[in-house]
């Protein structure tokens, strides 16, 4: 079946502007996952959701970051006034069951870049 | 919160050798360890897992084992081929937590 979707693929932005990352993940998956990915590093987890609910968001790096996941399937990971160093690979991952028991299912990812 | 170092950062091996790579981790209420391999251009794919109760685990080519007293747990992969050469990055989760932190990858290359 269909993996996991995110959209845009690449994404130029100026400095100062919004931009909002969609991620469609697996059907059926309860729980999905926002992570940056910085080159030649391991992914750096930023938030979760299990359905709708929000379950952790400590890894956002302040508050210019937010996500959302409003019927418990798509989410958008929105970043205002962008700044050069939030230009990195943003990756979403959903998997089957909650608490992390399966398998993290992972989109080929946003390339965000901040000029 | 949980600290992953993972080793060797990058390694090259003749096709036909192994390879081991190992991670180590501080939080010891950690109970499962996946594996994911990144090919070029592409999300971390899951390649093997393991679980807080079990010490190793097969499959084909590729096991991992795990020390949970010393907290480490290491990935090996025997009779290595060309398409093995990727990116490899451990992850460790605490379930009830429900993120996983992810070490810092090794960069595998398989000569053939």
């Amino acid at each position: 079946g269909a993996g996991v979707s995110q959209s845009p693929r690449y994404k130029v932005t100026k400095r100062g502007q919004d931009v909002a990352l969609r991620c469609d993940p697996i059907s059926g998956h309860v729980s999905l996952y926002w992570y940056r990915q910085a080159l030649g590093q391991g992914p750096e987890f930023l938030t979760y959701f299990n359905y709708e609910a929000q379950q952790d968001k400590s890894g956002l790096p302040n508050d210019r970051f937010s996500a959302e996941r409003p019927e418990g399937s798509i989410s958008t990971l929105t970043i205002q006034r962008t700044e050069q160093r939030d230009s990195a690979m943003y990756r979403c991952a959903s998997s089957r069951r909650q608490g992390g028991n399966s398998p993290l299912h992972f989109g080929n990812g946003t390339r965000l870049t901040v000029t | 919160g949980e600290n992953v170092e993972q080793h060797p950062s990058t390694l090259s091996v003749q096709e036909g050798d192994s390879a081991v790579i190992k991670c180590t981790y501080s939080d010891s209420a950690s109970n499962y360890f996946p594996w994911y391999k990144q090919e070029l251009g592409k999300g971390p794919q899951l390649i093997i897992d393991i679980r807080s109760n079990v010490g190793e685990k097969k499959d084909q080519r590729i096991a991992v084992t795990l020390n949970k007293t010393a907290k480490h747990f290491s990935l090996h992969i025997t009779e290595t081929q060309p398409e093995d050469s990727a990116v490899y990055f451990c992850a460790v989760l605490n379930t009830n937590a429900g993120k996983s932190t992810f070490g810092d990858g090794t960069t595998l290359t398989v000569k053939p």
